[in-house]
């Protein structure tokens, strides 16, 4: 079965600085990848996703998440964090035919002014 | 213009009681999903629904039940209430049951059983 493990609970970043957020996956196929968000209070939205082909995929609000075979990673980037951007994230892996997503714990991103 | 709506967005209720959570989508998607995120923010599918066609339950407790009256509404009846049900309770909906449809979450039921 396939599971998502989300090595970081809570990372708490400064304004304006880089951010990555980590994802691994496991799944012997090619899964479907996906990065949501979850802003307080608030249901999930998605960021983006990685189904095939270009393993760097662009997403809503700055985002962008590269796929690594190798690593089974699908970790999320930003240049620079904008203190909008506090909220908990959330990688996703699906597959063909199975009709559901498993979800990783989670990990709540804290922006310091 | 609300995609997926869900009410109530808080429920207060005692251990025993029976209680029912309502979502709607105006999508026009075929497949709509509930979900349980716990304390720790983990979020688990409960159920999945294809044209008012259960595809998926995960193993929840038969206290917990769908029901699905047409393809833009699928409801969660929970019954006898346990303190171990409070949870935040998420509704979806996606074009079509595959995971390449992006889902669409709803802004979430807080249940809390005291």
């Amino acid at each position: 079965a396939q599971s998502v493990t989300q090595p970081d609970i809570h990372i708490t970043v400064s304004e304006g600085a880089s951010l990555e957020l980590r994802c691994n996956y496991s799944y012997g196929a090619t899964p479907y990848l996906f990065w949501y968000v979850q802003s307080p209070g608030q249901g999930l939205q998605l960021l983006l996703k990685y189904f095939s082909g270009d393993t760097l995929v662009q997403g809503i609000k700055g985002f962008e998440a590269e796929f690594k075979r190798s690593q089974s990673s699908f970790n999320l980037r930003k240049p620079s964090v904008h203190w909008s951007d506090a909220a908990e994230y959330f990688c996703a892996v699906g597959t063909q035919g199975a009709q559901k997503l498993v979800f990783g714990q989670g990990t709540r991103l804290t922006i310091n002014p | 213009d609300t995609a997926v709506s869900q009410t109530p967005k808080y429920l207060v209720t005692q251990m025993g009681n029976d209680k029912s959570i309502k979502c709607e989508q105006n999508l026009g998607h075929d497949t709509m999903y509930w979900y349980k995120q716990d304390s720790k923010k983990f979020l688990k599918i409960m159920f999945s629904y294809n044209n008012k066609e259960l595809i998926i339950n995960e193993t929840v407790p038969n206290r917990f039940s769908p029901k699905s009256p047409d393809k833009a509404h699928l409801n969660l009846h929970i019954n006898s209430l346990e303190l171990g049900d409070s949870a935040v309770y998420f509704c979806a909906s996606s074009l079509r049951g595959d995971p390449s449809y992006e889902q669409y979450f709803g802004p979430g039921t807080r249940l809390t059983v005291t």
